[in-house]
């Protein structure tokens, strides 16, 4: 069983259209992350979540939102979604404060805006 | 600004031979540099990390070398599998908060 899983593992919609990624996690982790990996390119952060009332903007929050229902979850929202925010989307977890570079990430949600 | 990149966007390697894959990063404050493996399909997967004040850390079959006088990160596998066929990404993490700025990626062929 994945310790990190993503849905919907693809999605294909039209520009204007409100988007909903989701993740949960079994890991038992306090911290959840929101990447985004463009062709050619690195993994930037969307937004992070050190714990279930911690919210923080990563490098890129702008058209972007996030909800932490709690521990295990984690979701992403595109409130609008805009062509150029097609991208693969990966969420990840880790645990305590002292292994922040240890990340686990989930399988990634391929998403297409039209 | 903060930028971490790769020298090589593809490296290719003869199955069992070592492989050496190499980082620039600009950011001298960081605390921890880390490599990622990113194979096909799949989300990244941590290698190693290594602090900054230290200059080599040895894994399973991999080495991290960090040269802080010139910004330098590499990466070292021994006796290159086919498994090991991915893209590799580094990346650095100031203040240990977890906000890790990933470099573009390196990809790793090995042939048979």
């Amino acid at each position: 069983d994945a310790d990190v899983t993503q849905t919907p593992r693809n999605r294909i919609t039209k520009t204007g259209k409100r988007i909903m990624l989701e993740c949960s996690q079994t890991k038992g982790h306090d911290r959840m992350y929101w990447y985004r990996q463009d062709p050619g390119l690195g993994l930037r952060l969307i937004y992070y979540s050190f714990d279930v009332k911690d919210i923080n903007k990563g490098e890129i929050s702008d058209g972007y939102s996030v909800s932490r229902q709690a521990q295990a979850k984690f979701s992403l929202s595109l409130e609008s979604a805009i062509p150029n925010q097609t991208a693969l989307y990966f969420c990840a977890t880790s645990g305590a404060a002292g292994a922040p570079n240890e990340q686990f990430f989930g399988p990634g949600t391929r998403l297409t805006v039209l | 600004g903060e930028s971490v990149g790769l020298h090589l966007p593809t490296l290719s390697v003869q199955e069992g031979d070592n492989s050496i894959i190499n980082c620039a990063y600009s950011n001298s404050a960081s605390d921890y540099f880390i490599w990622y493996k990113q194979e096909s399909g799949k989300g990244p997967q941590f290698i190693i990390d290594i602090r900054s004040n230290m200059d080599k850390r040895q894994g399973q079959r991999v080495t991290v070398l960090l040269n802080k006088t010139v910004k330098h990160l590499s990466l070292q596998i021994a006796a290159t599998q086919p498994g090991d066929s991915a893209v590799y990404f580094c990346a650095e993490n100031k203040e240990n908060t977890g906000k890790l700025i990933f470099g573009q990626g390196t990809t790793l062929q090995v042939k048979p």
